[in-house]
């Protein structure tokens, strides 16, 4: 049972373009959390979904983010216009029910925006 | 507005030695705690939790301390190993917020030889 996959492991923007990062969750799994984790900083939760639904996206920043979970295929997190301040280490965690204490993390998607 | 807090941002242990990290949080919502430990170019790994109602959880060398009056727990390891070396978060679930979890910025663990 391969564990949560996140690709790419890193990826490089310039100022100004998209970046997309996928999450593969665990085999069984419909729920995924989204967190970000900046520099000397803890993991902040961005974005909570289950299958074609967002349930809770209240620590996404306003604009440039969003993340779908389409019923087929790995979750998408989508930054656009990229800014120096969006460089960060994004995890991708997948529970098998709503209890995020349940979850398992990816080894995560580090951004580096240039 | 930092839920919760792990004061001390690095800790240095001899091996053989007991580990105590320290963790507190000021929402008194909060129903579930969690450590994970975290290697550089990894993603966390669970090590141990502990709910609300309890006091003190147990497994292997890990054991963790929760006193609710203080808003505080702690992670004990003993004895520590060279593989502890790593950096150790807090999390909180619950707190009537958002539905992920709320980490502490984390503690970086050496294990001296």
């Amino acid at each position: 049972n391969a564990g949560v996959m996140q690709n790419p492991r890193h990826l490089v923007r310039r100022r100004g373009q998209e970046a997309r990062l996928r999450c593969s969750p665990m085999k069984g799994h419909s729920h995924v959390y989204w967190y970000r984790q900046l520099p000397e900083e803890g993991l902040k939760f961005m974005v909570y979904l289950q299958k074609e639904n967002i349930i809770d996206e209240s620590g996404m920043p306003k604009e440039r983010f969003s993340a779908e979970f389409p019923k087929e295929g790995p979750s998408i997190l989508r930054i656009q216009q990229v800014v120096r301040g969006d460089s960060a280490a994004y995890f991708c965690a997948s529970s098998p029910s709503f209890k995020n204490t349940e979850a398992f993390f990816g080894q995560g998607t580090r951004l580096t925006v240039v | 507005d930092q839920q919760v807090k792990q004061n001390s941002p690095s800790l240095s242990v001899q091996e053989g030695r007991i580990s105590i990290l320290n963790c507190d949080y000021t929402n008194s919502m909060f129903d579930y705690f969690l450590w994970y430990k975290k290697y550089p170019a990894e993603g966390p790994t669970f090590l141990i939790s502990i709910s609300s109602i309890k006091d003190k959880n147990e497994d292997g060398r890990f054991t963790v301390f929760l006193n609710k009056s203080a808003k505080h727990l702690s992670l004990h390891i003993v004895p520590s190993q060279p593989g502890d070396s790593a950096v150790y978060f807090c999390a909180a679930s619950g707190g009537g917020g958002a539905d992920g979890l709320t980490f502490g910025k984390g503690t970086h663990l050496i294990i001296q030889p």
